[in-house]
């Protein structure tokens, strides 16, 4: 049973950093693809980047290149995405969510993580 | 960046209707194409991947077709959990985007 736990909510200032966490139990981690996905209140899916924990890949959405890293660590099954300079409109639910061996699609979700940027 | 478009943005059926959703990709993403159902306060959840393919414990009614820049989500006959948003999404490349979702409604 794969199971995926995110860590808690977070309150950020404007021009501060947050990272939040992600621990995806089940399967051999290192084969597996972790994707980051965010959700502005009342708005759709947007795609932020994902790893691939056995090649080292990452990958970014283009708006957020420069701000956004994704890192892994397979010993602790567990992968971080570090968000710099917070402006308000990074304000979002936060999901990690875990792909199955060979498939790039997100299968397992995380209950994700609230991130409020203030000013 | 791959664009995805989806219609309507809001369907409204009654229970036991057919739902038929569509989703447009600007080019095309072979049968590198899911959907995601979406409630209030939840995550989504994966309901079809590669573009047919019924995910772990989805119900029969739910089935998806198409490839290439077309693609269409079909839920048979509606039932009450079903009134939700739906997204489709595209993993054609690692540049991963979402559609903008139809919500289904009564």
């Amino acid at each position: 049973q794969v199971q995926v736990m995110q860590s808690g909510s977070e309150v950020k200032k404007s021009g501060s950093s947050v990272k939040v966490s992600c621990k995806a139990s089940g399967g051999t981690f290192i084969s597996y693809a972790i994707i980051w996905v965010r959700q502005a209140p009342g708005q759709g899916l947007e795609w932020v980047g994902g790893i691939i924990p056995m090649l080292g890949t990452t990958k970014y959405a283009q708006t957020l290149e420069g701000r956004v890293t994704i890192t892994a660590d397979a010993s602790m099954d567990s992968s971080w995405m570090e968000l710099t300079s917070l402006r308000s409109d990074d304000s979002a639910v936060y999901y990690c969510a875990r792909a199955p061996p060979g498939r790039r699609e997100p299968h397992y979700w995380g209950q994700g993580t609230l991130v409020s940027v203030s000013s | 960046e791959i664009v995805m478009t989806q219609s309507p943005a809001t369907l409204s059926v009654s229970l036991g209707e057919r739902a038929t959703l569509s989703c447009r990709a600007s080019q095309s993403v072979g049968w590198d194409l899911a959907w995601y159902q979406q409630k209030p306060g939840q995550a989504p959840r994966l309901l079809i991947y590669g573009a047919y393919i019924r995910a772990t414990g989805i119900p029969a009614r739910f089935s998806g077709s198409g490839s290439g820049t077309e693609f269409t989500l079909s839920i048979s006959s509606l039932q009450s959990e079903d009134f939700a948003v739906y997204y489709c999404h595209q993993s054609s490349n690692w540049r991963f985007t979402f559609g903008p979702g139809t919500k289904v409604d009564i």
